[in-house]
């Protein structure tokens, strides 16, 4: 149980483009979802909170109208990177917490590329 | 200033002895702490959560300890095998639980 997909897996994109990141926890429903960025041997650093029908709340830092993120029901999140640069180029990880649950579930992770 | 600590060095055992990370924290009184494991290129995966009056977890092969007098979390992998290899990364809730802070993460390998 408590599996959490992400799609795509890879993305190359050309700068400027926009690209949408979807997260599915497939056999959940999780109120509170988690976006994260991670560098290369660093720590997943927390890029915004997403609970469903409300707004998202992001992290000092984190540009909201650059990662624009729609959580429209239980099971979906997505989070679209617009106008990519190469400076976007990482991971991005989501997460899912089930209702009264503390521990979040991971996606698999999706390695963003921008040319 | 918070701060979560994992050894940065990696951890090099041999096959069959314990592995010991360890994880430290100043300025946060979390109520729990967790522990995942993170494989190359994939999301973490969540192993083991402790609570502030829990001392000791167990699950399998792992064990985790909690000491909210030092502010330090130990997790043991017994038995260790190659399999074992990967990056453990520690975690606790901040902000009453809406938030999880996550440590770097300390990078095993295990030898046959």
């Amino acid at each position: 149980g408590a599996v959490v997909s992400q799609h795509p897996s890879r993305v190359i994109c050309k700068s400027g483009t926009s690209v949408k990141i979807e997260c599915r926890s497939l056999d959940f429903q999780a109120t509170t979802m988690f976006w994260y960025r991670q560098f290369p041997k660093k720590s997943l650093m927390l890029m915004a909170t997403s609970n469903e029908g409300s707004k998202a709340t992001y992290e000092q830092g984190v540009e909201k109208d650059k990662f624009l993120i729609n959580h429209a029901s239980l099971t979906l999140s997505t989070l679209t990177v617009t106008s990519a640069h190469p400076e976007d180029s990482s991971f991005y990880i989501c997460s899912a917490t089930p209702r009264e649950a503390d521990t979040q579930y991971f996606g698999p992770g999706t390695r963003l590329t921008v040319l | 200033s918070q701060k979560i600590e994992q050894n940065s060095e990696a951890l090099n055992i041999q096959e069959g002895k314990t592995a010991t990370l360890t994880c430290n924290y100043t300025n946060y009184s979390p109520a729990y702490l967790q522990w995942y494991r993170q494989d190359p290129g994939r999301g973490p995966v969540f192993l083991l959560l402790i609570r502030e009056n829990e001392k000791e977890k167990r699950k399998e092969r792992l064990k985790v300890t909690f000491d909210t007098t030092l502010k330090q979390s130990l997790f043991h992998i017994t038995a260790s095998q190659p399999a074992d290899s990967a990056t453990y990364l520690c975690a606790l809730d901040s902000a009453g639980g809406f938030k999880t802070i996550f440590g770097a993460g300390t990078r095993l390998f295990v030898k046959a």
